[in-house]
């Protein structure tokens, strides 16, 4: 099995920077995946992380570090539409399953 | 490009019933993958279909089955509904999936309601 933490909630200023961190315990890792999700609505991928290192993609970046257990996502020029909850997923190989197992989430809200 | 789609967008079933909710996937994806999603547990993994056969599956018990047809359609069934099972439940098609899977992309999703 797995464990994943993410705050529940975060807020911040539109236009700034913030990071939404996530750790986790797993035995077969082989992945860890960002999503926003809007309230009311389905996930949508934002980055996908397998090595070590930074991955960035526009206003967003993911950072990842296999032997710490840990990633963060990290949002630049924060807008209000930005608002939504952030949900880090690790997949892992259990069993002879490729399993994506999802953290909570963490709510940021955006406020001018 | 259409999206994922699926169908019912709500349901409302009875204790005991059984249910059979649908996905189609974006055209070419041949990677549908099932969760569940509650306030109390997040969102749960259920099970992964490619190619008609199911090649990952999750921690949930036997009532919650599923299958995939050649077209890559996708249908997942719950058996003796229980209040429980009260949820968004969703899917998502991916190119690969599986192992190899990067980005997934998910439906609407159907809100179905135990009573």
């Amino acid at each position: 099995g797995q464990n994943i933490d993410q705050p529940t909630e975060m807020t911040a200023t539109e236009g700034a920077i913030v990071q939404i961190n996530c750790t986790y315990q797993t035995s077969g890792f082989n992945g860890l995946f960002w999503y926003q999700q809007h309230a009311g609505e389905a996930p949508t991928f934002l980055s996908y992380n397998v090595l070590d290192g930074l991955e960035e993609k526009g206003r967003f970046s993911s950072f990842l570090s296999r032997s710490k257990g840990y990633s963060y996502l990290l949002l630049k020029e924060l807008q209000m539409k930005d608002s939504a909850s952030y949900l880090c997923a690790v997949r892992d190989m259990t069993g002879g399953s490729y399993i994506p197992t999802f953290g909570r989430g963490t709510s940021l809200i955006v406020h001018p | 490009k259409a999206g994922v789609t699926q169908t019912p967008r709500y349901l409302i079933k009875t204790r005991g019933q059984q249910v059979t909710l649908s996905c189609s996937p974006i055209s070419g994806h041949r990677s549908v993958s099932w969760y569940q999603q509650t306030p109390g547990q997040g969102l749960q993994f259920l099970f992964e279909y490619f190619s008609e056969t199911q090649r990952n599956k999750g921690n949930f018990p036997g009532r919650f089955s599923g299958r995939q047809f050649s077209n890559s359609r996708s249908e997942m069934n719950v058996s003796t509904l229980e209040l429980g099972d009260s949820a968004l439940y969703l899917c998502a098609s991916s190119l690969v999936g599986g192992q190899g899977g990067t980005e997934a992309f998910f439906g609407q999703g159907t809100r179905l309601t135990v009573v």
